[in-house]
């Protein structure tokens, strides 16, 4: 069974720093890797999506990469600001047939950004 | 704009009573999917279904049911709601069943069962 790990569990760092998340997963079988943004109380707003034959994807200050045979994702923040605070989820999207398209979540990241 | 709509946002009900979640969605897509968001436990797969009258089981489907009578909604049944219930649920959809886009997720829907 396909399970996803993030590290760390959480983060406290000054506005302005350079951040990395990260995401493992333990079956290489997926169709891609999505991380999302969650606000407490609130939904899942995506961020950013890889797919299995993309190493890396970028938009604004936030840059993924994923290296599928290791099963390894990295979320990057450059300039990290107070309103970047939130939990960082990492999914990865299955390809085995038993559970084609199912989810696999990771417990998440929460991510405190203070001025 | 294109979205996934749960309702109600928040519901606190009794053992026993039983309750449905909506979710609709307004993308045309095919699979729409039920998790369940538990602390320590992350998100875990209720049910899903590939398309209309086509549903399965995920992960945890015990004590849930759904149904796919059109394209655009899918609701979640819980026929005899227990506390372990007690949970926040989201909805998803993509337009195919491992689709390459990704998914969209529902605002959530947070449930108490007393």
């Amino acid at each position: 069974k396909q399970e996803v790990t993030q590290i760390p569990a959480a983060l406290s760092v000054p506005e302005g720093e350079n951040l990395v998340l990260n995401c493992s997963f333990t079956d290489s079988a997926i169709y891609n890797l999505q991380w999302f943004r969650q606000d407490p109380g609130k939904g899942l707003t995506s961020l950013l999506l890889i797919q299995s034959s993309q190493r890396e994807q970028t938009s604004g200050r936030l840059n993924a990469s994923l290296d599928k045979s290791s099963g390894r994702s990295t979320l990057y923040i450059a300039a990290s600001q107070p309103g970047d605070s939130a939990t960082y989820l990492c999914a990865v999207d299955s390809a085995r047939g038993s559970t084609l398209g199912r989810l696999y979540f990771g417990r998440g990241t929460q991510l405190t950004v203070w001025p | 704009e294109a979205q996934v709509t749960q309702n109600p946002r928040y519901l606190i009900t009794v053992t026993g009573k039983k309750l449905t979640v909506t979710c609709s969605q307004n993308m045309n897509h095919e699979y729409m999917s039920w998790y369940r968001q538990d602390p320590g436990l992350g998100l875990r797969q209720i049910y899903y279904s590939m398309n209309v009258e086509v549903t399965d089981k995920g992960d945890v489907p015990e004590g849930y049911k759904v149904s796919r009578k059109e394209k655009r909604n899918f609701p979640l049944i819980l026929e005899s709601p227990s506390p372990n219930q007690t949970s926040l649920y989201f909805c998803a959809s993509s337009l195919e069943q491992a689709d390459p886009y990704g998914y969209t997720f529902g605002s959530g829907t947070r449930l108490t069962v007393v």
